[in-house]
């Protein structure tokens, strides 16, 4: 089954402590992203990641880091120094070429206590 | 700065009447618009997508108008149904960067039975 996996669905952590989540796809797509959605919100993009071993600031990336190290897999971690880390977090993927849409994940609700 | 907006947060319809959505842009460098559709704690999936070559563009009950001159673009959904509600985005990219999408903040679209 094609597509990409986010897991897991509900997080919870306490305040203070850094949290990373998951990102997987089989899609064999080079692009990658990170949105986060906060309620009546908009998708606001963290991070970006044209290519393995490269990845881009988006808006509002700061109190976050990625990693692209497999085409695969683009991890987000949630610092302690995101200030309201508590939202709906979103990854996606594009095949990387023009004139295509992006696909996304089932999203996991971080909850920050 | 939001290079793309979604001026209705939110829409109400009667099951069988045509539900219109609106996105207007800044960017005249933009030259590819899509829509996504959006359920409650799920990731959006693609709707429909126009290329600036175009002015409209079908599939189905989904139809997409371009108006580059006025930097607008819309969804019409004929005839709506009770399943069609759900948030609706609008995204944007640009041939500089068309790895990077910029979305509206969404609108409520509402169908009564």
């Amino acid at each position: 089954d094609g597509g990409i996996t986010q897991s897991p669905k509900y997080l919870f952590r306490k305040e203070g402590q850094n949290v990373t989540l998951s990102c997987e796809q089989n899609l064999n797509h080079d692009a990658m992203y990170w949105y986060r959605q906060d309620p009546g919100q908009g998708l606001r993009l963290i991070y970006y990641s044209q290519i393995v071993n490269d990845f881009q600031k988006g808006d509002i990336a700061e109190g976050y880091s990625v990693s692209r190290e497999k085409k695969e897999s683009f991890p987000l971690t949630v610092t302690s120094a995101q200030k309201n880390p508590t939202a709906f977090y979103l990854c996606a993927t594009a095949s990387g070429s023009p004139y295509n849409e992006q696909f996304f994940g089932p999203g996991t609700r971080l909850t920050v206590l | 700065d939001q290079q793309v907006k979604q001026n209705s947060p939110s829409l109400s319809v009667q099951e069988g009447r045509i539900s219109i959505l609106n996105c207007d842009y800044t960017n005249s460098m933009f030259d590819y618009f899509l829509w996504y559709k959006k359920y409650p704690a799920e990731g959006p999936t693609f709707l429909i997508s126009i290329s600036s070559i175009k002015d409209k563009n079908e599939d189905g009950r989904f139809t997409v108008f371009l108006n580059k001159s006025a930097k607008h673009l819309s969804l019409h959904i004929v005839p709506s149904q009770p399943g069609d509600s759900a948030v609706y985005f609008c995204a944007a990219s640009g041939a500089s960067n068309f790895n990077k999408f910029y979305f509206g903040s969404g609108t409520k679209l509402n169908v009564k039975p």
